[in-house]
């Protein structure tokens, strides 16, 4: 059984601080890496992928990958009460097309 | 409107009965997919299609079936409902451009089974 593992959280953190989000996965034919965030009650957006080891930067948000580790990290820096959703870690292999989504790590962003 | 749209948003219904969940996307993707979302258990994938009359069992297939005679369509039937299908659905499309397979999400069907 191929596992996406993520802390459910929830993960509280004040205005302005960096946001650690972990996730660790089983399969180590595992290619491509995702984040998404989900806002209650909405569908799950795409914010960051990530394909080689290292980190990856957009804007606030650096994505982290270990492969030798099978671990994959997402900070959020200069958290704003907008971020305060849950992260969907995701994870496929070769093709990428099924992908494997961890249960999520609801954050909270204090004012 | 272009995009992916799911209908109903929300069902509720009894043990026993059979019900589909639609979902129809404008942007020609090829690949499409069911997932169902519950607490502690995050996105699950039901069934995905890789082209129009091509369909596979995902993680938790069992008591649903699927179809896919066109590419935009991707229609979801649970045959005969139980209980424990009671759970929001999320229908995605996807198509591979630069490598990047990301997956855009429609609104979601929030399911009921009395």
């Amino acid at each position: 059984q191929k596992e996406v593992e993520q802390n459910s959280g929830p993960l509280s953190v004040p205005e302005g601080a960096i946001a650690s989000l972990n996730c660790t996965y089983s399969d180590r034919g595992s290619q491509s890496f995702f984040w998404y965030r989900q806002y209650s009650g909405k569908s799950p957006e795409l914010i960051m992928f990530i394909y080689s080891n290292g980190d990856k930067e957009d804007g606030r948000f650096t994505a982290q990958l270990n492969k030798a580790s099978q671990y994959v990290s997402l900070l959020i820096r200069d958290s704003q009460p907008s971020d305060s959703a849950t992260y969907l870690c995701a994870v496929s292999g070769t093709g990428g097309f099924k992908t494997i989504f961890g249960a999520g790590t609801r954050l909270f962003v204090k004012a | 409107d272009a995009g992916i749209t799911q209908s109903p948003r929300y069902k509720i219904t009894e043990t026993g009965r059979q019900v589909t969940l639609m979902c129809h996307q404008t942007w020609s993707h090829s690949y499409m997919f069911w997932y169902r979302q519950d607490l502690g258990h995050g996105l699950r994938l039901i069934y995905y299609s890789a082209a129009a009359d091509i369909t596979d069992k995902g993680e938790v297939p069992d008591g649903y079936v699927v179809s896919r005679s066109k590419t935009e369509n991707f229609p979801l039937t649970l045959e005969s409902a139980t209980r424990s299908q009671t759970s929001v659905y999320f229908c995605a499309s996807s198509e591979s451009k630069a490598g990047v397979d990301e997956q855009f999400f429609g609104p979601g069907t929030r399911l009921t089974v009395l």
